[in-house]
């Protein structure tokens, strides 16, 4: 059964970069269905889709996100990754990474990891 | 780009029947498929209706998911209303850039 993961620091200072991995269980990140995505959700509020990138690297971002978003993949280590700069406390959210399963005309993100809260304060 | 929107909140009885919309601003909803997600509080998402009408393995046939061209909306339907299904619910899409698009969210209480 697909499993993600989601690491990195909990607390971030304002002005600095936010760096999360996705860890892939229990299948392989580079197979050709699908793509993997990263999606956040502040507190008290909705989801939010980052950006999803393919094994090969090809990625779409949230254009009102685009300027400080880059996800990367390691398919050596079967994880994906998200880095974004200059954070302020509106960045302040539960991040959540989930594979994204694409057919025709459809996008299903499927799993999800469990999430992880990322505080940006000083 | 186009947006979804949903209602902030609806609430019902135990054994009833709730309808949960999702509106498209702009372009056809019929385009690209709806999913809908359910989330209770403290956990991750997951899918309860995809490609517009699709029920994953293992959820009940008591969730059915449809779409309305005249409306420009997707319609998620929970018939025989539990307490477990008290939630938030949140429909997407994505666009021609290849971009996910999600609704805003609807917070279900049963009571």
């Amino acid at each position: 059964q697909l499993q993600l993961q989601e690491s990195g620091p909990g607390l971030v200072k304002p002005s600095e970069t936010l760096s999360l991995t996705c860890t892939v269980s229990g299948g392989s990140i580079s197979s050709s269905s699908y793509y993997w995505g990263w999606i956040r959700q502040p507190p008290g509020k909705g989801l939010e889709w980052i950006g999803s990138i393919y094994y090969s690297g090809s990625t779409y971002y949230n254009p009102s996100l685009k300027s400080r978003v880059t996800i990367s993949v390691d398919t050596s280590k079967n994880q994906f990754s998200l880095k974004l700069s200059s954070v302020t406390a509106a960045d302040t959210a539960v991040y959540y990474c989930a594979r994204l399963m694409i057919g025709l005309d459809s996008s299903r993100f499927d799993p999800w990891g469990q999430g992880t809260l990322v505080t940006v304060s000083s | 780009n186009f947006m979804l929107t949903q209602p902030h909140s609806v609430s019902e009885s135990p054994g009833k029947t709730v309808t949960i919309s999702c509106t498209r601003s702009s372009g056809s909803i019929a385009s690209n498929y709806v999913q809908w997600y359910q989330q209770r509080p403290g956990s991750a998402p997951t899918t309860v209706i995809y490609e517009d009408n699709q029920r994953p393995s293992g959820v009940p046939d008591r969730f059915s998911g449809s779409i309305d061209s005249s409306s420009n909306s997707a319609s998620l339907t929970i018939s025989g209303l539990k307490t477990e299904d008290e939630a938030d619910y949140y429909c997407q899409s994505y666009d021609s850039s290849n971009h996910e698009v999600f609704g805003g969210g609807t917070k279900l209480t049963v009571l």
